[in-house]
């Protein structure tokens, strides 16, 4: 059964870090492309950032362009997001998804953590 | 960026009615279009891949076609926990994108 699990959400002020992270089972990691997607309370999806199995390829959304990091340990099957100058607007549930790359899909996501940019 | 329109953005169907939901890109995708169900305070699934396969595990009544700009995610007869949010997603270029959601109510 495939399995990811992401911790390190929570509330943080306005210019605060994050850093989320998610464990994964079930499925090659080392082989497949991951990426993170987010959801604000209440709107629609959005694509962040993406990481090839390899760590090359990493990419983002304009909008965390330069303050997010992605990253990844495949002897851990672990995969990371690292996000700095948080701004309100970052607000969202943060789901850990496999897929990300060119004609791909995303078919299997965590449960989501929630991240608060809040004073 | 390619922008993804889905209409409607909300309608309202009975259980056993035949609904389809059209999704628009800005720029043609190829048949790198996917379809996503996402339940009232649920995780999304994926249902449909590349525009027309079918995920393993889904009901036959989801299906999908198009190519190019215009794609059409039909629902043969509804089922009630297909009362959800729908989105359509391009994985042509970055960055990947998602329609804005279709909301599913019970009419």
């Amino acid at each position: 059964e495939v399995q990811l699990v992401e911790s390190g959400g929570g509330l943080v002020q306005p210019g605060g870090s994050l850093r989320l992270s998610c464990v994964v089972s079930g499925f090659t990691f080392s082989r497949s492309t991951m990426s993170w997607v987010r959801q604000a309370p209440g709107k629609g999806l959005e694509w962040v950032a993406k990481m090839k199995e390899d760590r090359s390829d990493e990419m983002y959304v304009d909008s965390v362009r330069g303050r997010f990091t992605i990253s990844r340990d495949n002897a851990k099957n672990s995969l990371y997001l690292q996000m700095n100058s948080l701004r309100a607007e970052d607000t969202a549930v943060y789901y850990c998804v496999t897929g990300g790359a060119y004609n791909g899909y995303f078919a299997n996501w965590g449960q989501g953590t929630l991240v608060t940019v809040s004073s | 960026d390619i922008q993804m329109t889905q209409s409607p953005s909300s309608l309202s169907a009975s259980v056993g009615d035949r609904v389809s939901i059209t999704c628009r890109a800005s720029q043609s995708v190829s048949n790198s279009l996917n379809w996503y169900r996402q339940k009232p305070g649920k995780v999304p699934e994926l249902l449909i891949n590349r525009a027309s396969s079918l995920q393993s595990g889904v009901p036959s009544r989801f299906s999908g076609s198009g190519s190019g700009t215009d794609f059409t995610l039909t629902i043969s007869s509804l089922q009630p926990e297909d009362f959800a949010t729908y989105y359509c997603q391009q994985s042509y270029n970055v960055p990947l994108t998602f329609g804005q959601g279709t909301r599913l109510d019970i009419k």
